[in-house]
């Protein structure tokens, strides 16, 4: 399995305050991505980064910012989280030569209440 | 724009039945492909993928998948399909030129003993 670790793997908290979800790799891959799945709309990719302080927007980025000051953490905070963000987050990393698919966290289930 | 189409939300077999889930793609150039499974509560399994070479891929779990061009096609098949493959399958595609992996909306298999 790709060392990949999602934290916490479960979240409940409140309209209004902020969230920080991390993930961590041992992998030393370039790229990394976040996506939230819900049912009906499969994965849809949040941000994504192609290098330390390097990243871009997906297509619901709307609430959510990033970080990657190294390697292997890419954290995602929700602003200011509101019940239409209560989903399964999932990381997911990929090398930047030989292989080409994504290798996947376990995922976070969050809930706001 | 990359794009991945799944028409068939839930599908439903006979165990021993033999199974084809579709998968639909828009993208500019030869495009990399991939099949992903994911069972309830679980991360995603890389089932099998596509880049280059033969069309027609194996996988693990005894899937393959034929890439058609002309079709914007990369279907998944099993010859005959056993309980355990009941699960949420998803296509995706990634773009070398926008290192972003966009993901079909799923299809939830049902297997009937």
């Amino acid at each position: 399995d790709a060392g990949i670790t999602q934290s916490p793997r479960h979240k409940v908290t409140e309209t209004g305050t902020p969230v920080t979800l991390r993930c961590h790799q041992t992998e030393n891959h370039r790229y990394m991505y976040w996506y939230r799945q819900d049912p009906g709309h499969g994965l849809r990719l949040i941000h994504y980064s192609y290098g330390v302080k390097d990243t871009d927007k997906g297509e619901v980025s709307d609430g959510y910012s990033v970080s990657r000051s190294k390697t292997e953490d890419f954290l995602l905070t929700l602003e200011s989280a509101t019940s239409s963000q209560t989903s399964v987050y999932f990381c997911a990393i990929r090398g930047d030569r030989g292989s080409t698919e994504a290798f996947f966290g376990q995922g976070t289930r969050l809930t706001v209440v | 724009a990359q794009s991945v189409t799944q028409p068939d939300i839930h599908i439903t077999v006979s165990e021993g039945a033999s199974l084809e889930l579709r998968c639909n793609y828009s993208y500019g150039a030869t495009p990399y492909l991939f099949w992903y499974v994911q069972s309830p509560g679980q991360g995603l399994q890389l089932l099998l993928k596509y880049f280059s070479g033969d069309t027609l891929v194996q996988g693990i779990k005894g899937f393959e998948a034929e890439f058609k061009r002309s079709q914007s096609s990369f279907n998944l098949r099993k010859p005959s399909v056993h309980w355990s493959d009941a699960a949420e399958y998803f296509c995706a595609v990634w773009g070398s030129g926008t290192y972003k992996y966009i993901f079909g909306t799923g299809t939830r298999l049902k297997v009937l003993a």
